[in-house]
């Protein structure tokens, strides 16, 4: 099992640009989330969903959009790129069932730095 | 908010015990605790969790308050691959939210040689 990928692992983006991050998972986990990291500081949740078809906003939602139209993928896409946005994206998934004793499996991060 | 506090660095010798403290005194009775390490640029990764009873796995203990207001992570011989940022983070059964998950800034762990 590759676990959870994340592409790409660095992006520099341009004030206004619009870009996706990928996040996939072959696990058949239902959960699916986005957080964001920035420096020194904990993670942060985007968004989450806990299956195809269902998402739902978490901590920090402004300015990304998220859609999952299959199990396995989870993409976050950043609207109009804002400096605020410069952090590193971890994406994770986790069976559903069991919630709260479940381990969550986390992607090794994208690293985005918008100018 | 993070429902934890935790301290923010602490040190350790190589191959002696750790024990990480983390305090949740407003912990409901069905919250479960959870640990998670993040080694350098990487994404976290799950330690342990637990309930109201002490557990132990292959990487670590967790001892648990008897009134569960707080707990102890302990690695019993820390090696310098233990070096990491680590999680108390407190799951509400109930189902995913927008609070489920919420990490707070962490415990610093250098392991000294």
């Amino acid at each position: 099992n590759a676990g959870v990928t994340q592409t790409p692992k660095f992006q520099v983006l341009k004030t206004g640009q619009s870009m996706t991050l990928q996040c996939a998972q072959d696990m058949n986990h239902e959960y699916m989330s986005w957080y964001r990291q920035d420096p020194g500081m904990g993670l942060r949740l985007i968004h989450y969903s806990v299956g195809a078809g269902i998402t739902d906003q978490g901590e920090v939602p402004n300015g990304y959009n998220v859609s999952r139209s299959t199990t396995e993928d989870f993409p976050l896409r950043l609207l109009s790129a804002a400096p605020s946005q410069t952090s590193v994206y971890f994406c994770a998934s986790s069976r559903v069932a069991g919630v709260a004793i479940n381990e969550q499996f986390f992607g090794p991060g994208t690293r985005l730095t918008v100018l | 908010d993070a429902k934890t506090t935790q301290p923010n660095s602490m040190e350790s010798n190589e191959e002696e015990p750790v024990h990480l403290p983390c305090n949740h005194s407003t912990i409901s009775g069905t919250d479960y605790i959870h640990w998670y390490r993040q080694l350098p640029s990487q994404g976290p990764e799950y330690v342990i969790h637990g309930l109201t009873s002490n557990v132990n796995n292959r990487m670590a203990s967790l001892a648990i308050a008897e009134d569960r207001k707080s707990s102890t992570l302990i690695l019993h011989r820390a090696t310098l691959r233990d070096a990491a940022v680590y999680y108390c983070i407190l799951r509400d059964p109930l189902m995913y939210n927008n609070n489920d998950m919420r990490f707070g800034a962490g415990t610093r762990l250098t392991v000294k040689p």
